[in-house]
């Protein structure tokens, strides 16, 4: 099992240009989440999941959307970069509240 | 307001000291659940242990174990007779009570270097 996969490893973006970050997991999991990582901040929630066609927002979801069309597939757009969105993001899936989140391996973003 | 609290910024043993990582959570969920994941330094997140809220009893799996009182709001992690794969950065995390769904309150991470 590959578990859960982000693309690209690592992306520089120039102020004001979009992109998706990929998120894709093989293990049937309904839930899934993107997190951002900054340093001396720990992780935050950006947006999550509970299953196909439902999303929601977490902590810091201004400047991102998400959809999720298939149960594997939960991509994070951003809509115009801004050098604030500089950090790691991590997607992450889980079967359920009780059991915790498998996360992906991360994708750099530097917004310059 | 959830919160979870990792007061050790950094911590610097040297190999085959025991350290503890201390985490405090604050929480009005009377379920809940306490998670620990490691990142070493190529980032990933690995996971280490679950634990909810009815189970207060300790856990000890090789050298790491678990010390989980409700009383106190602490789920603290030790490493015994640490080694420097133990290097990284640990997080303490808590289930969000806002109905995200079992999303995660990260506290702020404790950098553990361990030198030979």
């Amino acid at each position: 099992n590959a578990g859960v996969t982000q693309t690209p490893k690592f992306q520089v973006l120039k102020t004001g240009q979009s992109m998706t970050l990929q998120c894709a997991q093989d293990m049937n999991h309904e839930y899934m989440s993107w997190y951002r990582q900054d340093p001396g901040m720990g992780l935050r929630l950006i947006h999550y999941s509970v299953g196909a066609g439902i999303t929601d927002q977490g902590e810091v979801p201004n400047g991102y959307n998400v959809s999720r069309s298939t149960t594997e597939d939960f991509p994070l757009r951003l809509l115009s970069a801004a050098p604030s969105q500089t950090s790691v993001y991590f997607c992450a899936s889980s079967p359920d509240r009780r059991y915790g989140y498998t996360f992906g391996s991360g994708t750099r973003l530097t917004v310059v | 307001a959830q919160k979870v609290t990792q007061a050790q910024t950094e911590i610097s043993v040297v190999e085959k000291e025991d350290v503890t990582l201390d985490c405090v959570y604050e929480t009005r969920d009377t379920t809940y659940y306490l998670f620990w994941y490691k990142q070493p330094p190529s980032g990933e997140l690995v996971f280490l242990i679950r634990r909810n809220s009815f189970d207060e009893q300790n856990e000890i799996s090789g050298r790491y174990s678990w010390n989980f009182q409700k009383s106190t709001s602490s789920f603290n992690f030790t490493i015994t007779a640490s080694q420097v794969v133990d290097s990284a950065v640990y997080f303490c995390a808590l289930s969000r009570e806002d109905g995200s769904q079992g999303n995660l309150i990260f506290g702020k991470g404790t950098k553990l270097s361990v030198k030979p």
